[in-house]
């Protein structure tokens, strides 16, 4: 079965300075690749999707991710934070063989240090 | 557009009684989806529905749980009887999906359950 893995349960950063989410996926198919946004007491968000074509997408509110087959990745990535990304992220894959499916990984909690 | 409706946002609820959690997707979207959200395991997918047919519900816990969507725009889902250890966050989502892919899913706010 697929697993979709977020090494980083926490990760602090300070406002201004970059921020990188890592996740891994267990899969032999190409699969689909989202990142989703929670704020406190909200539903998720979808900040990127990967299908296919450049491997490198850009999303909402300034973020971006790299899809790395060799590595089995979609890290994501935001050159310069606010204090308003502080937020759960979550990392979750798709294939086509599994319809409309999805799984999740298990969340990175981004805290942002003044 | 109003988002995904979903209700209530919080219930409080005692052991052994009926909980049913209630979802109005955004019109036009053909596809919804019942996740469960905990600290310990994190997002898991319930059931999801296509056309209002369910389409998988191996993420179902048990038989105390059941999910109906009599058409395109409400389904429930039903714990009965709700036990301490069903205390979670319920989300509801929709997506309007072309040749069996997921673009794009839309998440309501929640509904957060507590089972005492």
């Amino acid at each position: 079965a697929q697993s979709v893995t977020q090494p980083d349960i926490h990760i602090t950063v300070s406002e201004g300075a970059s921020l990188e989410l890592r996740c891994n996926y267990s899969y032999g198919a190409t699969p689909y690749l989202f990142w989703y946004v929670q704020s406190p007491g909200q539903g998720l968000q979808l900040l990127l999707k990967y299908f296919s074509g450049d491997t490198l997408v850009q999303g909402i509110k300034g973020f971006e991710a790299e899809f790395k087959r060799s590595q089995s990745s979609f890290n994501l990535r935001k050159p310069s934070v606010h204090w308003s990304d502080a937020a759960e992220y979550f990392c979750a894959v798709g294939f086509k063989a599994a319809g409309n499916k999805l799984t999740f990984g298990g969340g990175t909690r981004v805290l942002v240090k003044p | 557009d109003a988002g995904v409706i979903q209700s209530p946002r919080h219930e409080v609820t005692e052991m052994g009684q009926e909980v049913t959690l209630r979802c109005k997707p955004i019109s036009g979207h053909n596809s919804l989806f019942w996740y469960r959200q905990t600290m310990m395991r994190g997002l898991e997918l319930l059931i999801y529905f296509n056309n209002n047919v369910p389409i998988d519900d191996s993420g179902m816990p048990e038989d105390r749980f059941s999910a109906k969507m009599p058409n395109a725009s409400f389904s429930t889902l039903k714990i009965q009887p709700s036990e301490p250890r069903d205390s979670a966050v319920y989300f509801c989502a929709s997506s309007f999906s072309e040749l069996g892919v997921n673009e794009k899913l839309f998440f309501g706010s929640g509904t957060q359950l507590s089972v005492l």
